[in-house]
């Protein structure tokens, strides 16, 4: 799987947009982008993929560079319960099934 | 509701024990993982199985062995337990595909004393 890269830590206040970012300067044409986020003391949940598009859904938006190169996860208005881990990973459509994280961004959320 | 079901919260075992960690779905996934997560090195894959009695390991694979008799049920073994196994494991399914989501059970931390 190609590499992607976070910052380590990020801090929001609440009620505020978070923009997460990643890079995959390696990103293959049949690379999805996945984020996933992980709440203290639980298993990672999926949040979000996408290809090329912009992406929608109820937890967060997805917004995919024109190249590809690099993405980022936006959280509309971050809440306390948005603290966690997240995760950006990348799923090649064709080869293989191993599903390999990085080591995420940790997101502060401050009241 | 999709589920992943890990048979244990917490676990203790003494040194040298055999350790079964079990692992339960019931989305019918044909892909199903084992990964364990230490503060500082997030979470790294052990093995991993892509149908029923086919595995691949992952990126530490050493100490551990699986097992994938039925379709829905993915069995992580310490075959003899050690202290540097001490950890949080956490397991996965997926259907096949890039596209698709993976979902994860609630871990087990392992303690070997």
């Amino acid at each position: 799987d190609a590499k992607t890269t976070q910052p380590n830590s990020m801090e929001s206040n609440e009620e505020e947009p978070v923009h997460l970012p990643c890079n995959h300067s390696t990103i293959s044409g049949t690379d999805y982008i996945h984020w996933y986020r992980q709440l203290p003391s639980q298993g990672p949940e999926y949040v979000i993929h996408g290809l090329t598009s912009n992406v929608n859904n109820r937890m967060a938006s997805l917004a995919i560079a024109e190249d590809r190169k690099s993405s980022t996860l936006i959280l509309h208005r971050a809440t306390l319960r948005d603290a966690a881990v997240y995760y950006c990973i990348l799923r090649d459509y064709n080869a293989g099934n191993m599903l390999t994280f990085g080591g995420g961004t940790r997101l502060m959320v401050k009241p | 509701d999709v589920k992943v079901t890990q048979s244990s919260r917490y676990l203790v075992k003494r040194t040298g024990e055999k350790v079964f960690l079990e692992c339960v779905q019931d989305m019918d996934h044909e892909n199903m993982f084992w990964y364990r997560q230490d503060p500082g090195l997030g979470l790294r894959l052990i093995y991993f199985s892509y149908d029923v009695k086919m595995k691949e390991k992952g990126d530490i694979p050493e100490g551990y062995s699986v097992s994938r008799e039925k379709k829905e049920r993915f069995s992580l073994i310490l075959e003899s337990a050690s202290t540097n196994q001490t950890s949080m494991y956490l397991c996965a399914s997926r259907q096949g595909g890039g596209s698709t989501e993976a979902f994860f059970g609630q871990g087990t931390r392992l303690t070997v004393v």
